[in-house]
């Protein structure tokens, strides 16, 4: 079975502009959940998105969004980039909803850096 | 309420050794503890996991020990060898909402 796949691997965006990743999910899996990870801050979790809709959202601002497609794929997107918004973007997927009791499977991530 | 703390930040340890890495949780709701390990340029993935009706989990030389009452975890990594090396965090979570991760812990396995 192949795994979460997220594209692109690497992206150089420059302040002010806007950004949208892509993950797609394990076969068979609903849930997708969405990560950021930086070295002083460690993973901090974005939003969880199961059926194409959006269940559970973490402390981050509205510049950060997202959405699921029918057959589970999804995109995050990042308005007005800023500087500390460099870091690494981890997609997870699970096959039911729930991400904090069941196992996430994790993509390779998405490194962007703002310029 | 949220925090999961995790220690050390970082370990070195020789091969054949034991690696043991703490983790301290706060809210009681979580029923839920996984532990992650990390490769550069990786994502991470799942190494073990453990719910708080047993108090301790092994799989092959990765071992949970679970003390509910102390509101701690730990992984114990026996006979240590230099694959091994890599980052590996700790989280807390249960169904209602999303995994808390510690900061992480960066094992050093020396030949």
């Amino acid at each position: 079975k192949a795994g979460v796949t997220q594209t692109p691997r690497y992206l150089i965006k420059t302040r002010g502009q806007q950004v949208t990743l892509s993950c797609s999910p394990i076969s068979g899996h609903r849930s997708v959940s969405w990560y950021q990870q930086t070295p002083g801050q460690g993973l901090q979790f974005l939003f969880e998105y199961f059926s194409e809709t959006q269940r559970n959202k973490g402390n981050f601002p509205g510049r950060f969004s997202g959405r699921q497609f029918s057959n589970s794929r999804s995109e995050m997107n990042v308005s007005t980039l800023e500087l500390g918004d460099s870091a690494l973007y981890l997609c997870a997927s699970s096959p039911w909803l729930g991400g904090g009791g069941s196992p996430l499977h994790f993509g390779n991530g998405t490194r962007l850096t703002v310029t | 309420q949220q925090q999961v703390k995790q220690s050390p930040q970082s370990l070195i340890v020789q091969k054949g050794g034991i690696s043991i890495i703490n983790c301290a949780y706060e809210n009681t709701a979580f029923d839920y503890f996984p532990w992650y390990q990390q490769f550069p340029g990786k994502g991470p993935a799942l190494l073990i996991a453990i719910r708080p009706d047993v108090s301790e989990k092994k799989e092959g030389r990765f071992t949970i020990s679970f003390n509910k009452s102390a509101k701690q975890f730990s992984l114990h990594i026996m006979d240590s060898q230099p694959g091994d090396s890599a980052t590996y965090f700790c989280a807390g979570g249960g169904s209602q909402g999303n995994l808390i991760f510690g900061k992480g812990t960066k094992l050093s396995v020396k030949p």
